[in-house]
Parts: structure tokens; C-alpha cells; sequence
């Protein structure tokens, strides 16, 4: 059973489009992430949310909303694509906000602005 | 701002000896240092979690240190294998719940 799972695993679009990335977990978790990683591999966290409640907005430009509807969701939704929001999308979800906890990620999302 | 780095970016071993990797941090004193391994086209995976009052956590063929003094965390592979090649990356936890990594080493095991 996949623990962490995202859809679409790749999304290729134009410029000005607006996109939606879907992560679930089924590890009972309470906290959801979502992170990107950048062409130079660099992991940055984006966004983290803990009982569907919004905890961490890393100064990500308003283009992205994250939306949870239950614990064991958390999706991104992009607005206006630009040529910089090019990069590969991972969903990650732990325990709790304990800060030593072991966060279980997704296989990512390669998003292509063209 | 806090900061975590690591050394080398890439780093080439011969098949059974001991890979050394490096992660320094600054600004701050992580209570947490975690360390996951990437493999291409994959996420990461979770390896260790080594706390600021441990100074060495193992797990069979892997062992993490945590210097405060040094403020770094060295991790090793012993008898590494070709399979033990990929993007190994450190990380912590802010002050605020915030995970933070580092740029990661990617290691190569030389058959």
C-alpha cells in the first residue's frame, strides 16, 4: 500500500494555466507538507498544515493555495503558471508537529511550464 | 537566518569502504538533526534522527554524529555498496515546526 501518493505523478502545461496537484496519505497522520524542489535539487518547504489547519506558509506567492479537506488531504492548486514554478512538487506528511518526527514524502510531482 | 549545509556536493567512494558525509549548520542550535536518502525521480526517504544530547545513533551499516561544539553532523556508511548510491540530505527542525534541508551530497559507490 502506498503510504504518501500524488497525482499527477507529471504535469506539463502552458504559461497563465492554473493546475492542481492532489497528495494523500494513508498513515493516519496529522501533519501534511508541501515542499518543492528545484532544479538544483534544493527541498523548500512551501507549506505545512496539521488537523486541515494552515501552520506554515513559507512566503509562497497567493498563485498557490493549499487546500485540506480532511487530515488525509492536502492538495495545491496553482494559479497563473510562470516559467519559475517549474520545479518538482512533493507532498510529505508526519505524525504530528513534534519536531522529531520522521516525515513520510510522496514520489513527487514534475510540473513543466512552457 | 539559519542555515544547514552540506560539504560536498558529490562525492565518488570505492565499493566497501566508509563514505563520509558532512552537515554543518549555523545561526542556530538544532534540538534535531534527520538525515533521508533520495534516489533519482523519487522522494525522500527517512534514515536517522539523531538528537542535540546523542552523540552517535546507528542503524546496521549507517551512523550519525551530532558535534554541538562543531555544530555538524557527520554521517557514515560502512562497507558501502553500489546500491548506496544516491542523494543523501540533512535536515532539521526550526523553532517553529519548520523543516529545513540541507543541499544534499550526492554519493557515488565505485564497484
Amino acid at each position: 500500500d502506498t503510504a504518501v501518493s500524488q497525482t499527477p505523478k507529471y504535469l506539463v502545461t502552458q504559461m497563465g494555466n492554473d493546475k492542481s496537484i492532489k497528495c494523500e496519505q494513508n498513515l493516519g497522520h496529522d501533519t501534511m507538507y508541501w515542499y518543492k524542489q528545484d532544479s538544483k535539487k534544493f527541498l523548500k518547504i512551501m507549506f505545512s498544515y496539521n488537523n486541515k489547519e494552515l501552520i506554515i506558509n513559507e512566503t509562497v506567492p497567493n498563485r498557490f493555495s493549499p487546500k485540506s479537506p480532511d487530515k488525509a488531504h492536502l492538495n495545491l492548486h496553482i494559479n497563473s503558471l510562470e516559467l519559475g514554478d517549474s520545479a518538482v512538487y512533493f507532498c510529505a506528511s508526519s505524525q504530528d508537529l513534534g519536531r522529531d518526527g520522521e516525515q513520510y514524502f510522496g514520489p513527487g510531482t514534475r510540473l513543466t511550464v512552457t | 537566518s539559519q542555515k544547514i549545509e552540506q560539504n560536498s556536493e558529490a562525492l565518488n567512494i570505492q565499493e566497501g569502504k566508509t563514505a563520509t558525509l558532512t552537515c554543518n549548520y549555523t545561526n542556530y542550535s538544532p534540538a534535531y538533526l534527520q538525515w533521508y536518502r533520495q534516489d533519482p525521480g523519487r522522494g525522500p526517504v527517512f534514515l536517522l534522527l539523531i538528537r542535540e544530547n546523542e552523540k552517535e545513533k546507528r542503524k546496521e551499516r549507517l551512523k550519525v554524529t551530532f558535534d554541538t561544539t562543531l555544530k555538524q553532523s557527520l554521517f557514515h556508511i560502512t562497507a558501502s555498496q553500489p546500491a548506496d548510491s544516491a542523494t543523501y540530505l540533512c535536515a532539521h527542525t526550526s523553532g517553529t515546526y519548520k523543516y529545513i534541508f540541507g543541499t544534499g551530497t550526492r554519493l557515488k559507490v565505485l564497484a
